[in-house]
């Protein structure tokens, strides 16, 4: 199984509705990331959390939250979702002791019509 | 702030010829990682190769290699014999002493049979 789950992976919406994207790990890491990716601009970070109570905002949190259920869940939603949010999304862990290697998730592709 | 500049977007090469993929940042710390990820056409984030900014020597993982010029800041990869399974999107990467990554735009690279 893989260390880095992320669930759907793929998802098409429409505008407004409200989306949750799920991350999952199995590597025991203490650090948890959430980026999105556009053509032509990279990976980008839009929230990233140090441990179960630490939450904190990346480059691009505007329009997203997130919720760390538990250390091995990371949760990113958009509450109110546009067509500029469409794109593909990574989770990410990293541990306290290795923080330089980040392990990426399969992404997922989400489309916002 | 951070950035981190990729000024090839796309490059195409014979297999098993040598490639060398630029990248520049600029940063004002003294300690960091640089990083090489890429994403095949399966979209994973793959690490390729990782450099830490105190070690004068360069980074070799099989048939990658970097050079690192810190004066210059400067992380190219060099990728030797190439092979069609090398054909993917290859991103240059900077993290800071706060964790967190900064991915340049990418570099599309085919690998032509």
């Amino acid at each position: 199984d893989a260390d880095v789950t992320q669930t759907p992976r793929n998802r098409i919406t429409k505008t407004g509705k409200r989306i949750m994207l799920e991350c999952s790990q199995t590597k025991g890491h203490d650090r948890m990331y959430w980026y999105r990716q556009d053509p032509g601009l990279g990976l980008r970070l839009i929230y990233y959390s140090f441990d179960v109570k630490d939450i904190n905002k990346g480059e691009i949190s505007d329009g997203y939250s997130v919720s760390r259920q538990a250390q091995a869940k990371f949760s990113l939603s958009l509450e109110s979702a546009i067509p500029n949010q469409t794109a593909l999304y990574f989770c990410a862990t990293s541990d306290w002791d290795s923080t330089d290697t980040q392990y990426f998730g399969p992404g997922t592709r989400l489309t916002v019509l | 702030a951070q950035t981190v500049t990729q000024s090839q977007p796309e490059m195409s090469v014979q297999e098993a010829e040598t490639v060398t993929l630029s990248c520049t940042y600029d940063t004002s710390e003294n300690n960091y990682y640089l990083f090489w990820y890429k994403q095949p056409p399966s979209r994973q984030m793959i690490l390729v190769i990782r450099q830490e900014a105190y070690k004068q020597q360069n980074a070799t993982e099989n048939r990658f290699s970097v050079n690192f010029q810190k004066a210059a800041k400067s992380f190219s990869l060099k990728i030797s014999d190439s092979q069609l399974g090398d054909t993917a999107m290859y991103f240059c990467a900077f993290m800071n002493r706060d964790d967190k990554i900064i991915f340049g735009k990418g570099t599309r690279l085919h690998i032509l049979p």
